[in-house]
């Protein structure tokens, strides 16, 4: 009964260089969300998907950042040339949707730019 | 602006005490709210849940009390064990709106001491 999974675990990033971030929901869940949380804060809300499908993504930066979930493998959440700013934990969380609210979380990636 | 505070950056119990930990949020359209423990290097876990059309939720040691008219949720430990230290978020969303993300407050720090 895996939970969500995201890989890596920790990432390093010079500045400029793109990040990668994957995330394999609960299985029978069909909707992924990404929020980040930076030092000090809470969690943020980035990104909601379904597969194939952005449904709100009204938390991502414009630039550089962009999600997508596949109708196969996992969701990725990509950063393009990123700065010192993106570095920061970022969640994954799955929920099977319909009436269900509760979202379930992956244990996160933790991007350090340098 | 936030939308959702937790006032106290931590709190500090005894082994078997009560442990009561608050969050406010200011928009009348939130309706589902949850709570989140999480510990350090790990992904937030779920805990208890309400909706709206209720006033309290009970899940073994712990309850979740909701004062829709002071938009006021807290979450009840009791008895509380050393094993309860972490980070609790609380965090609301608009269920059956267009997106289910959800908007998390900043967190308290919760120490039990043995």
């Amino acid at each position: 009964n895996a939970g969500v999974m995201q890989n890596p675990r920790h990432l390093v990033r010079r500045r400029g260089q793109e990040a990668r971030l994957r995330c394999s929901p609960m299985k029978g869940h069909s909707h992924v969300y990404w929020y980040r949380q930076l030092p000090e804060e809470g969690l943020k809300f980035m990104v909601y998907l379904q597969k194939e499908n952005i449904i709100d993504e009204s938390g991502m930066p414009k630039e550089r950042f962009s999600a997508e979930f596949p109708k196969e493998g996992p969701s990725i959440l990509r950063i393009q040339q990123v700065v010192r700013g993106d570095s920061a934990a970022y969640f994954c969380a799955s929920s099977p949707g319909g009436s269900i609210v509760e979202q379930y979380f992956g244990p996160g990636t933790r991007l350090t730019v340098t | 602006d936030q939308q959702v505070k937790q006032n106290s950056p931590s709190l500090s119990v005894q082994e078997g005490r009560i442990s009561i930990l608050n969050c406010d949020y200011t928009n009348s359209m939130f309706d589902y709210f949850l709570w989140y423990k999480k510990y350090p290097a790990e992904g937030p876990t779920f805990l208890i849940s309400i909706s709206s059309i209720k006033d309290k939720n009970e899940d073994g040691r712990f309850t979740v009390f909701l004062n829709k008219s002071a938009k006021h949720l807290s979450l009840h430990i009791v008895p509380s064990q050393p094993g309860d230290s972490a980070v609790y978020f609380c965090a609301v969303s608009n269920y059956g709106g267009a997106t289910n993300k959800l908007i998390f407050g900043t967190g308290t720090l919760l120490a039990v001491q043995p």
